[in-house]
């Protein structure tokens, strides 16, 4: 069964600095998915970033990119020039790239905050 | 259209009450999802509907009844539920089958605030 690890419970970071949060994961796939999810305090959860894994190049999007090593197993995000707005939870999803659902399987959750 | 609506926002109720949670959606997607979320937590799957048939149960108590009688709208009947059940219950929705990379997003709703007195 894959499994996926958000060992940082809290994290906060100065606004406009940057921050990575770290995401390791356990699958004996070759073929899946990997998610970044943010909810902030309103509580939606919103996708912030997504990677196939047969792609070797990270994914970016705007200020949020990703540190994807499929050998280790690890899928950081990091979040340049932090914005207020981005105190949230942040959830690393992964999803088998088999299967007519599209099941997520989430770590625990990095709470991020951000300082004025 | 990229939105999932959950109604109620709040609910709360007695152990002997019979209430139930809406979902609805019009992106055209196929697969849609309940999961309870409890403080701090991530969410936690409950129930997967494919082609407007249920997939997946997660050994989800009876209590808990879902429905799915269209392609846009999702239900969640609740009855006799206990105070343990009080949590964030978000639906979800996304694309199902073999669908190429780009559809592999699960767009959530809002959610509904269940508290079970």
């Amino acid at each position: 069964a894959q499994t996926v690890t958000q060992s940082q419970p809290e994290m906060s970071v100065q606004e406009a600095e940057t921050v990575t949060l770290s995401c390791t994961y356990d699958t004996s796939e070759s073929d899946y998915y990997l998610f970044w999810y943010k909810q902030p305090p309103s509580r939606q959860m919103i996708l912030v970033i997504r990677q196939e894994a047969y792609k070797q190049q990270n994914a970016t999007e705007n200020r949020f990119s990703v540190n994807f090593q499929k050998a280790a197993k690890s899928f950081s995000l990091k979040i340049s020039d932090s914005q207020l707005g981005d105190a949230a939870m942040y959830f690393c999803a992964y999803r088998s790239f088999r299967g007519s659902q599209g099941n997520l399987i989430f770590g625990k959750g990095t709470k991020l905050s951000v300082k004025p | 259209d990229t939105e999932v609506t959950q109604t109620p926002k709040h609910l709360v109720m007695g152990m002997t009450n019979k209430k139930s949670l809406k979902c609805e959606q019009h992106m055209g997607h196929r697969a849609m999802y309940w999961y309870k979320q409890k403080a701090k937590k991530p969410p936690e799957l409950m129930f997967v509907y494919s082609y407007e048939k249920l997939s997946i149960n997660e050994s989800v108590p009876s209590r808990f009844s879902p429905e799915c009688p269209n392609s846009s709208l999702l239900n969640l009947h609740l009855h006799a539920l206990q105070p343990e059940d009080s949590a964030l219950y978000l639906c979800a929705s996304s694309h199902a089958g073999g669908a190429p990379s780009s559809y592999n997003e699960q767009f959530f709703g809002p959610g509904t605030r269940l508290t079970v007195l």
